[in-house]
């Protein structure tokens, strides 16, 4: 079965700096979709990042990377110049072949001013 | 486009009460996902229809769990009789054939 492990349940960062969050996942496939997606105070989920195992290439959205090792089965998310809004719950996510979704247990992001 | 819209976005009721949470998802979305968050066990995918049929359910917790999707744009989670311990947030979510969901408001459901 597919498991999706965030082993970072609390992080800060300084404002306008850098901060990694880290995350590792279990499957026998070969081709899959990861996401981050991030939840603020608001509880509103919103999807920040996605990418397809087949593409070798990192997947970017402004000031969101991710580092994609599919061999290691590891899926970071890199945020940069972080700003106050981005203090929220992030979630890893991995999408089975058929569809299922499966989420991580989450980081709770704190940004110092 | 509305997003997901969720129904009610707060629900308060007395143990032993039926609840009904709703949800209308995306037009054009073939996924419909239900989810319950908790403190203690994270975003649990319930059940998730695929075109209106169920898929998986295997993330219900119980009988008093039950879930419909009669068609394209609404859906309904039911839970009776209701338990304290079903407290939680619980979200909607639509995807197109592959790639992200998009996620509802989500219901802050109490039960005393």
């Amino acid at each position: 079965a597919q498991t999706v492990t965030q082993s970072q349940p609390e992080m800060s960062v300084q404002e306008a700096e850098t901060v990694t969050l880290s995350c590792t996942y279990d499957t026998s496939e070969s081709d899959y979709y990861l996401f981050w997606y991030k939840q603020p105070p608001s509880r509103q989920m919103i999807l920040v990042i996605r990418q397809e195992a087949y593409k070798q290439q990192n997947a970017t959205e402004n000031r969101f990377s991710v580092n994609f090792q599919k061999a290691a089965k590891s899926f970071s998310l890199k945020i940069s110049d972080s700003q106050l809004g981005d203090a929220a719950m992030y979630f890893c996510a991995y999408k089975t072949s058929y569809d299922k979704v499966i989420f991580g247990p989450g980081t709770s992001l704190s940004v110092i001013p | 486009d509305a997003g997901v819209i969720q129904s009610p976005r707060h629900e308060v009721t007395e143990m032993g009460q039926e609840v009904t949470l709703r949800c209308k998802p995306i037009s054009g979305h073939d996924y419909l996902f239900w989810y319950r968050q908790t403190m203690m066990r994270g975003l649990e995918l319930l059940i998730y229809f695929n075109n209106n049929v169920p898929i998986d359910d295997s993330g219900m917790p119980e009988d008093r769990f039950s879930a419909k999707m009669p068609n394209a744009s609404f859906s309904t989670l039911k839970i009776q009789p209701s338990e304290p311990r079903d407290s939680a947030v619980y979200f909607c979510a639509s995807s197109p054939r592959t790639y992200e969901q998009y996620f509802g408001p989500g219901t802050r459901l109490t039960v005393t």
